[in-house]
């Protein structure tokens, strides 16, 4: 079946500096999208990919696809101690009925 | 708007005893799913509804059962609790799998604790 890969599942951070969490799929997606959850809440919706090669910004986040539709990334820059975490990717082959998710990578802040 | 809701937010359940999860959301969703969320595991689907009076299954649907009699309401039931199915249980709808409309929602979660 369809397997979203997140990688690496883990990352502690000093604040201040950028990191990058890691998406790829075995198959094309249709669309991709990130989530986040913070620590003992719900994942909440941040930005959905649809577009070949597409890049989205939101403040110190950055959000890629790739050219292939098979993988993505999000970059976050001057990390700060409300960027902890765990980031979800979620994404969806074509033609199937619903979204993949990914293990997610849990972010750990040091201040 | 309440969005999404779940009762209870947290169950202590004894091996063999049986209990339903209720979710509901407000927003006119076609779309509901069930998730367990384990450490390391991430989101795992159950089980997953496309409309009122339609249910399928998911990544892991063994011990479980669903219903949604109606638009607003999904439940989830556990017919003999196993200390397996302990974890964080998630309610998330959507309005469609349209390439727009797909982002889910989700509810505040579950906690289920099986001794």
């Amino acid at each position: 079946g369809q397997q979203v890969m997140q990688i690496p599942q883990y990352q502690h951070v000093q604040e201040g500096e950028d990191f990058t969490t890691y998406c790829n799929s075995s198959t094309t997606l249709s669309n991709i999208q990130w989530y986040k959850q913070r620590p003992g809440g719900h994942p909440v919706f941040l930005i959905q990919l649809v577009k070949s090669g597409e890049v989205k910004k939101q403040k110190r986040l950055t959000f890629q696809f790739g050219e292939a539709k098979k993988n993505s990334s999000l970059h976050i820059t001057a990390t700060q101690t409300t960027d902890v975490g765990t980031y979800f990717c979620a994404g969806r082959a074509g033609g199937n009925n619903r979204l993949a998710f990914g293990k997610g990578n849990q972010v750990v802040v040091i201040p | 708007n309440a969005g999404v809701t779940q009762t209870p937010k947290f169950r202590v359940l004894k091996t063999g005893q049986s209990m339903t999860l209720l979710c509901a959301q407000d927003m006119n969703h076609e779309y509901m799913y069930w998730y367990r969320q384990d450490p390391g595991m991430g989101l795992r689907l159950i089980h997953y509804s496309v409309g009122e009076g339609t249910t399928a299954k998911g990544e892991v649907p063994d011990g479980y059962n669903v219903s949604r009699l109606k638009k607003q309401n999904f439940l989830l039931g556990l017919e003999s609790a196993a200390p397996s199915q302990t974890s964080v249980y998630f309610c998330a709808s959507s309005l469609s799998p349209g390439a727009n409309q797909e982002t889910q929602y989700f509810g505040p979660g579950t906690r289920l604790l099986v001794l």
